[in-house]
C-alpha cells in the first residue's frame, strides 16, 4: 500500500494552543517521513522531517513524534501562532529511491485563532 | 537559495484547448515532478522526471503528458483540457541532502488553472 492517511482535514485552534496532526502508513519499507508546510499562494516548503530510527524530532516549536509498531507519526506544533495557520501535509518516502519521490497524505488547513 | 519557477500563476482555458504548463528550476537537479493539488485529496502526481528526456507515470496520468527537453526545464501538457482538470498545478525539483540522508523537494508557488 503506498498511501499515507492524514487527519484531521482541518483543525481550528486558539493562540498559544498545542495544534496536533496525524498520519498513517501501512508500507514499512518507507524510511523517510517530511512534513511540508504551505502558506496562501505559495508551494509546500519542507518544515522538518524524521527517520524511523528515532521516536522524536524537535526544532522549536516543532515536534514529530513517530511510532514504528503503529505506523503512525505526528506533527505537534507548541505555543501555536498566528503565523502558522497554513495547510500541512505529511509525506513518506523510501531512501533507497535515487528519485526523491514522496507520496503525500490529504493535507490539514491550520487555523490558528489570535 | 533554491528557485522554481512557474510560468502562470493564473489560467483560464475552454474545454478541449492544449494546455502547456512549464516549470524552470536554476539548481541543476535531475529529477522534477508534477503535482495537481485539490482540497482533500492532497498531492497527487501526475509525472515525474529523473534525467532529461526520462520520465514516468506517477499516480493520476491520464490526460497528461510531459516533456524535458533540457535539465532545467520540465513542461506539464494537457491534450485536450477538460472542466475536470480545472485543479491547482504544482512543480517541484529534489536535491539529496546529506544531513537528512534523503531527498528534500523544492516547489514553485503553483499555477490555478481554470477550464471552462
Amino acid at each position: 500500500q503506498q498511501q499515507v492517511k492524514q487527519s484531521p482535514q482541518s483543525l481550528i485552534v486558539q493562540k498559544g494552543g498545542i495544534s496536533i496532526i496525524n498520519c498513517a502508513y501501512e508500507n514499512t519499507a518507507f524510511d523517510y517521513f517530511p512534513w511540508y508546510q504551505q502558506f496562501p499562494g505559495k508551494g509546500p516548503a519542507l518544515l522538518i522531517a524524521i527517520r524511523p530510527d528515532v521516536s522524536e524530532k524537535k526544532e522549536g516549536r516543532f515536534t514529530i513524534s513517530f511510532n514504528k509498531s503503529a505506523k503512525q507519526f505526528s506533527l505537534h506544533i507548541m505555543d501555536s501562532q498566528p503565523g502558522d495557520s497554513a495547510t500541512y501535509f505529511c509525506a513518506a518516502s523510501m531512501g533507497s529511491s535515487n528519485t526523491g519521490k514522496l507520496i503525500f497524505g490529504q493535507g490539514t488547513t491550520l487555523q490558528v485563532k489570535p | 537559495d533554491v528557485k522554481v519557477t512557474q510560468s502562470s500563476r493564473y489560467l483560464v482555458k475552454r474545454t478541449g484547448e492544449k494546455v502547456f504548463l512549464e516549470c524552470v528550476q536554476d539548481m541543476d537537479h535531475e529529477n522534477m515532478f508534477w503535482y495537481r493539488q485539490d482540497p482533500g485529496l492532497g498531492l497527487r502526481l501526475i509525472y515525474f522526471s529523473y534525467d532529461v528526456k526520462m520520465k514516468e507515470k506517477g499516480d493520476i496520468p491520464e490526460g497528461y503528458s510531459v516533456s524535458r527537453e533540457k535539465k532545467e526545464r520540465f513542461s506539464l501538457i494537457l491534450e485536450s483540457a477538460s472542466t475536470n482538470q480545472t485543479s491547482m498545478y504544482l512543480c517541484a525539483s529534489s536535491a539529496y541532502i546529506g544531513s537528512l540522508s534523503s531527498y528534500e523537494q523544492y516547489f514553485g508557488p503553483g499555477t490555478r488553472l481554470t477550464v471552462t
